[in-house]
């Protein structure tokens, strides 16, 4: 069965730092999206990309993060000056017209 | 007052039982409904989905919903062990498909052997 994968599926960086989480959603699928679960807290999500452009974001999705579909498979989630409330486990998903959300086993993003 | 309530559990059943989970929400403008499930550092695996308020089975799952009550429910017959795991309501509005979900806190479920 497809799925979507995401790497790395830890990272760990300095405060300060940038870093890219990248994900391969499923090959049919045309919407892709970033999520965030905090530790002990409910997923929740960042934001939304079709057609080459963000559809729809959150308040957390703020000047800090980008997103960027660089070719044809990959999607990926960049943010920029990492701050340590930063870290979380970072899931990507992705649809069709239509369809449900599947998600990938997510990146958890350590900073230090 | 929060968008999706669930109760975090943790919930336990003795194998084989019937287990029912719950979500209730406050905004109306939601038309599509999600279960699914995580296992521990693990993403969030799609059991059912669902949309307006009406009954959907698969297999043992049967997802409800009702809207007019904001209230929507996961069964679960014939527990086993490795239905053990944190199951986690979603939904979104009923425009494009690009919505982002809105999720519950999710609860976590242990079936006793």
């Amino acid at each position: 069965e497809p799925e979507v994968t995401q790497t790395p599926s830890h990272q760990v960086t300095q405060m300060g730092q940038e870093v890219i989480l990248r994900c391969v959603p499923i090959s049919n699928h045309l919407y892709f999206y970033w999520y965030r679960q905090i530790l002990g807290q409910k997923v929740e999500f960042l934001v939304s990309f079709y057609n080459n452009e963000i559809s729809e974001k959150s308040e957390i999705f703020d000047d800090q993060f980008s997103v960027e579909r660089p070719d044809g498979s990959n999607f990926t989630l960049k943010i920029r000056s990492t701050k340590l409330e930063d870290s979380a486990m970072y899931f990507c998903a992705s649809s069709s017209p239509g369809g449900p959300q599947h998600f990938g086993d997510g990146t958890r993003l350590s900073i230090l | 007052q929060k968008e999706v309530e669930q109760d975090p559990g943790p919930l336990s059943v003795p194998e084989g039982a019937i287990v029912s989970l719950n979500c209730t929400y406050s905004n109306s403008a939601f038309q599509y409904f999600m279960w699914y499930r995580q296992y521990s550092r693990k993403g969030p695996e799609l059991l059912m989905y669902t949309y307006s308020s009406g009954n959907k089975e698969d297999g043992r799952f049967t997802a409800q919903v009702d809207k007019s009550s904001k209230y929507i429910s996961l069964f679960i017959r014939d527990s086993q062990p490795s239905d053990s795991a944190t199951y986690l309501c979603a939904m979104r509005g009923g425009g494009g498909g690009a919505d982002g979900l809105t999720f519950g806190k999710g609860t976590h479920l242990i079936i006793q052997p």
